[in-house]
């Protein structure tokens, strides 16, 4: 079946550090990638996607490249701000019948000041 | 735009209670669906619908009902609310549930129930 891991968390960093939050996924078929964001009492929205090998998504500062051959879709973004601070979750699209995301986690991001 | 709108925002229940979730998409949406999310166990699909008429279930189902009788309203059901139930509940759509879409979520019901 299909699956997503993601590092634990909460991260906390300061402003202006560099994140990367890991993700591995196994999935049968060829997925597509996605990270979305879920801000404070708020639903989660799409940040950035990538539909095959080797592209890499990107958005507001953030960015991930689909590894096939290490099952992975790292996400990262070189000087983060307080308004980073929220829950990042990394999900793929599979055929399993038909396409229901699978999510990971979630991983909690804290910036201080 | 609204998007997918969910009501209430908050809901408190006594256990054994019964009520519904409302859930809206104006984006003429074929593909429906609702989430649970609890601490440290992210996000579970309840149910899922592929267009009006269709529904089936996901990871978590028992408990909640769904129905799909227009393509806008994806209602989720609980029959007898469970402390167990208590969540924060997120409705989602996509155009047509194909590989590259994204999901919209609407901003989620917290529910309690005693």
């Amino acid at each position: 079946g299909n699956s997503v891991t993601q590092m634990e968390g909460p991260v906390t960093l300061s402003e202006e550090a560099f994140l990367t939050i890991n993700c591995t996924y196994t999935a049968t078929g060829y997925p597509s990638l996605f990270w979305y964001v879920q801000y404070p009492g708020e639903g989660l929205q799409l940040l950035l996607k990538a539909t095959k090998a080797d592209d890499k998504g990107s958005n507001k500062g953030f960015e991930a490249t689909y590894r096939k051959e290490t099952t992975s879709f790292h996400l990262e973004k070189g000087s983060v701000q307080v308004s980073d601070s929220a829950v990042y979750f990394c999900a793929l699209n599979s055929l399993g019948g038909s396409y229901i995301p699978t999510f990971g986690r979630g991983t909690s991001l804290i910036v201080h000041p | 735009n609204a998007g997918v709108t969910q009501t209430p925002k908050f809901q408190v229940l006594k256990t054994g209670q019964s009520m519904t979730l409302q859930c809206a998409q104006d984006m003429n949406h074929e593909y429906m669906s609702w989430y649970r999310q609890d601490p440290g166990m992210g996000l579970r699909l309840i149910h899922y619908s592929v267009g009006a008429g269709i529904t089936d279930q996901g990871e978590v189902p028992n408990g909640y009902n769904v129905s799909r009788s227009t393509t806008e309203d994806f209602p989720l059901r609980l029959l007898s609310a469970a402390p167990s139930q208590t969540s924060v509940y997120f409705c989602a759509s996509s155009y047509s549930g194909t590989r590259d879409e994204k999901l919209f979520f609407g901003s989620g019901t917290q529910l309690s129930v005693l």
